[in-house]
């Protein structure tokens, strides 16, 4: 099946600094990539969808100036949360899209960062 | 708000009963699917429906798509233990973008 890793799994960053997060794919080419953000009540935020050689489509309340995307090949993508403060605690996830599976996002395990 | 909504926000059943879970999309969608988040992980896509299809399946699960009510249901059988989790209603629209309801909790008692 499709792997995803995502690394950290876990981080603490203090109120004002940012930090940055990987996603890896494992066995297979992504032809696209979504970040969410994950509530700890469990509701999902869709940050970007980014896509191969198109620009990466920010939704509403979510801007490349705070949460700047890398996507350089199939495999790998990665995100920054610049200036990461209270509100932007919770688990973020990476799904990546498979050629032939265009309707089925393979998730990773997330990166949990909290904000002191 | 959210474009997919499950109900009930939780349920508790007891090893080898049966549970259903709702879900509402309030768009035209191109597929219905329902994915399943255990503790510590990603949701993993467990069905997708597509918008012309009524009925899918696979092992114990068996999810229904009814495209006039908007709405579809996830059913398990014969629960396990390991069925504990919480499960999500997701629908695909033409746009590509994938909507996440606000999951039922699922637990699953020996």
């Amino acid at each position: 099946g499709a792997l995803v890793y995502q690394y950290p799994r876990r981080t603490i960053c203090k109120s004002g600094t940012s930090m940055r997060m990987e996603c890896q794919a494992v066995g297979f080419q992504a032809t696209s990539v979504a970040w969410y953000r994950q509530s700890p009540q469990k509701t999902f935020e869709l940050i970007a969808l980014s896509t191969v050689n198109s620009a990466i489509k920010y939704e509403q309340n979510f801007t490349q100036e705070k949460f700047p995307i890398s996507h350089p090949n199939l495999s790998f993508s990665s995100m920054t949360v610049l200036n990461a403060y209270l509100e932007d605690r919770g688990l973020y996830l990476c799904g990546a899209r498979v050629m032939g599976f265009q309707n089925t996002l393979y998730f990773g395990a997330g990166t949990r960062l909290s904000v002191l | 708000s959210q474009l997919a909504e499950e109900n009930p926000w939780a349920l508790s059943v007891h090893e080898g009963e049966s549970v259903t879970v709702n879900c509402s999309y309030k768009t035209s969608i191109t597929a219905l699917q329902w994915y399943r988040q255990k503790s510590g992980e990603g949701p993993a896509q467990l069905i997708l429906i597509r918008s012309n299809e009524r009925e899918k399946r696979n092992g114990r699960l068996r999810a229904t798509l009814d495209t006039s009510s908007q709405s579809s249901s996830l059913s398990i059988t014969a629960t396990r233990c390991e069925d504990t989790a919480v499960y999500f209603c997701a629908d695909n629209t033409n746009t590509g973008k994938l909507t996440f309801g606000d999951g039922t909790v699922l637990t699953v008692k020996p």
